[in-house]
Formats: structure tokens, sequence, C-alpha cells
């Protein structure tokens, strides 16, 4: 089945420590995008990428870093200066379902990271 | 800029209750609409869309309508489940890579 991974599903660090949440597709789909989700606040977006070996960032994009070497990968690095970092990650990529004509955004299952 | 609204949370109805959920957007040019649901611990998965003016987005008994004279797109649902206890997001889509979401209406059913 075609989809998006995300893993861990629970990711816990000290603080002060880089790390790395993982988001994978194989969708075929050009554009991926990173959210943040805190309770009362939705969806924020952190970076997305139109396509491989290019990146934009979003609205929060401080402390965060990205790459995009692969088209079916998309790793988030949540730095140390980051200065809240314990949240609900979600990875997304953009394109059309088979048989529709609009492109949409499909969901990772997400990843919960908390920092100690 | 571009910008959506939603209801705040949280909403708890009867079993077999009507549900509006309601949605107001901002946006330049023509936006596409969606509703997205989370289920606790998941992420989000679409649960309707209207690409333009008029169209009305229907799936599970759901359905929504884009409201281009009054820049809304309502959630509705005749007869609620307790399986419909999820969050709710209205999203705006205006044809560049980025997407717009609400923050989010927690429903509640009661049994």
């Amino acid at each position: 089945d075609g989809g998006i991974t995300q893993s861990p599903k629970y990711l816990f660090r000290k603080e002060g420590q880089n790390v790395t949440l993982s988001c994978e597709q194989n969708l075929n789909h050009d554009a991926m995008y990173w959210y943040r989700q805190d309770p009362g606040q939705g969806l924020r977006l952190i970076y997305y990428s139109q396509i491989v070996n290019d990146f934009q960032k979003g609205d929060i994009a401080e402390g965060y870093s990205v790459s995009r070497e692969k088209k079916e990968s998309f790793p988030l690095t949540v730095t140390s200066a980051q200065k809240n970092p314990t949240a609900f990650y979600l990875c997304a990529s953009r394109g059309r379902r088979e048989g529709s004509s609009y492109n949409e955004q499909f969901f990772g299952p997400g990843t919960r990271l908390t920092v100690l | 800029g571009n910008s959506v609204t939603q209801m705040e949370g949280p909403v708890t109805l009867s079993e077999e209750a009507f549900l509006t959920i309601n949605c107001t957007y901002t946006a330049t040019g023509y936006p596409s609409l969606f509703w997205y649901v989370q289920y606790p611990g998941e992420g989000l998965q679409l649960l309707l869309k209207a690409t333009k003016a008029d169209d009305k987005g229907s799936n599970k008994g759901f359905e929504a309508t884009y409201r281009k004279e009054t820049t809304s797109f309502h959630l509705e649902k005749g007869s609620v489940q307790v399986s419909d206890s999820a969050v709710y997001f209205c999203a705006l889509g205006s044809g560049t890579y980025k997407y717009i979401f609400g923050t989010g209406t927690r429903l509640k059913v009661l049994a």
C-alpha cells in the first residue's frame, strides 16, 4: 500500500540533544511538509519541500533543519536551539489520489517528541 | 494573508444529534477548502473537500458547502455516532504549495 511512514511513534530526548525524525513516502509525490501540532494551536508549518534538493522555511522554522536528498525522504532535525521542542510532529506529502483531478495532502501517523 | 477560523471546542453531543462546526476563511483568489479528521494519536485524514464556489463536499455522512458569499465552509452531519469523536480541522489550499489550517475543533459524542 502507498503511504507515508514516520518513525518512531514516540521519541524521548534529553535537553540539549539534537534529534532527527524520519519521514518516508512511496506515493511518488514531489512536495513534502513538516508540521508541528500543539494543543489548541492547530498545525503550524515548519518546512516544506516542493522538489528534491529544494526546501523552504515555513512559519516556525527556527531551531529546525531539514534535507531533501531523495524524493521519498524528508527528515526533520530538531536542534538544541529549539526552545520548546516537546510536541507532536506530522509529516505530509502533496499529490493526487488515483482518479482525482486535484491535489491534496496525505499525512503520516506522527511522532510525539518529548524532551526531558 | 490567507487565514482560517473555526469554532472553538470542545463540542459535546449525544449520539444521533445534529452537528455543525463552523469554518470561515480569508483568501485571495479561489482557494480549495478541506475538512480533515484526526483520531487520537494519529495523523490527519482527509474527510471531504470542495474546489470551487457552491461545491458540496461529502463523505461518511458529513457535508460542507463552499460559500463564497459568506466565505464559509461549515461542516455538518445529521446524526453523529460515538465513533465520530475526533478533532476536526478546516483547511485552505490556495494553489501554492502552502496550506493553512484552523486550530481544530474537538468533538465528543456520548452514547
